[in-house]
């Protein structure tokens, strides 16, 4: 069964760090690019970064830009997201996303993980 | 960055009804578009990408179609499970894959 499982979501301060993890099961995950999308609570939702299959390509929305790091380590199928800098306005469930097809940087996201909840407030 | 609009944000129907959510692109995208629903609590799910090509497993009354800057997400006998929000999203021209603003359909 295809799956992602976010973790690493919780409470932090503004300014503080906090990384993410996305556990990839029943697939192939070294073959496929991965994405982070985050939702604010009442909100839409907003894509947030990309990483290519082979960790070559990374690419991030302008309001992470600089304080987000996507990262993924294929020998364990796990996808991360390294936030510092934390903002209230970053506070979201954040999504892992799979691309549909593997290898392909122009895909939609056909498997999405649970979400984690990241609240950044003091 | 291309900037999606969707019509209408929200809008009540019956079940058995059939509905059309439109999305623009502010350029033109091919048909480079995906839809996604999402439920209360819930992760997004893929419906259609390509604009119209129905994902694995999503019924058949779901359709897409358009080109260029102008698409529509078509339910043709709208079923309890699928009040929900709607989500189209672009990605021809990335970063930024964006999505719309989304549109709740709700129960009358």
């Amino acid at each position: 069964q295809v799956q992602l499982v976010e973790s690493g979501g919780g409470v932090v301060q503004p300014g503080g760090s906090l990384r993410l993890s996305c556990a990839a099961s029943g697939f192939t995950f070294s073959s496929y690019g991965m994405h982070w999308v985050r939702q604010a609570p009442g909100k839409g939702l907003e894509w947030v970064a990309f990483i290519r299959y082979d960790g070559s390509n990374k690419y991030y929305a302008d309001s992470v830009k600089g304080r987000f790091t996507i990262s993924r380590d294929n020998s364990k199928n796990t996808l991360y997201l390294q936030m510092n800098s934390l903002r209230a306005e970053d506070t979201a469930v954040y999504y892992c996303a799979k691309d549909l097809v593997a290898a392909r940087e122009i895909d939609a996201f056909d498997i999405w993980g649970q979400g984690t909840m990241v609240t950044v407030s003091s | 960055a291309i900037r999606m609009t969707q019509s209408p944000s929200s809008f009540s129907a019956s079940t058995g009804d059939r509905v059309t959510i439109t999305c623009r692109a502010s350029q033109g995208i091919s048909s480079y578009l995906a839809w996604y629903q999402q439920k209360p609590g819930k992760a997004p799910k893929l419906l259609i990408y390509a604009a119209s090509t129905l994902q694995s497993g999503v019924p058949s009354r779901f359709s897409g179609s358009g080109s260029g800057t102008d698409f529509t997400l078509t339910i043709s006998c709208l079923q309890s499970e699928d009040f929900a929000t709607y989500y189209c999203q672009q990605y021809y021209s990335y970063p930024p894959y964006t999505f719309g603003q989304g549109t709740k359909l709700e129960i009358k």
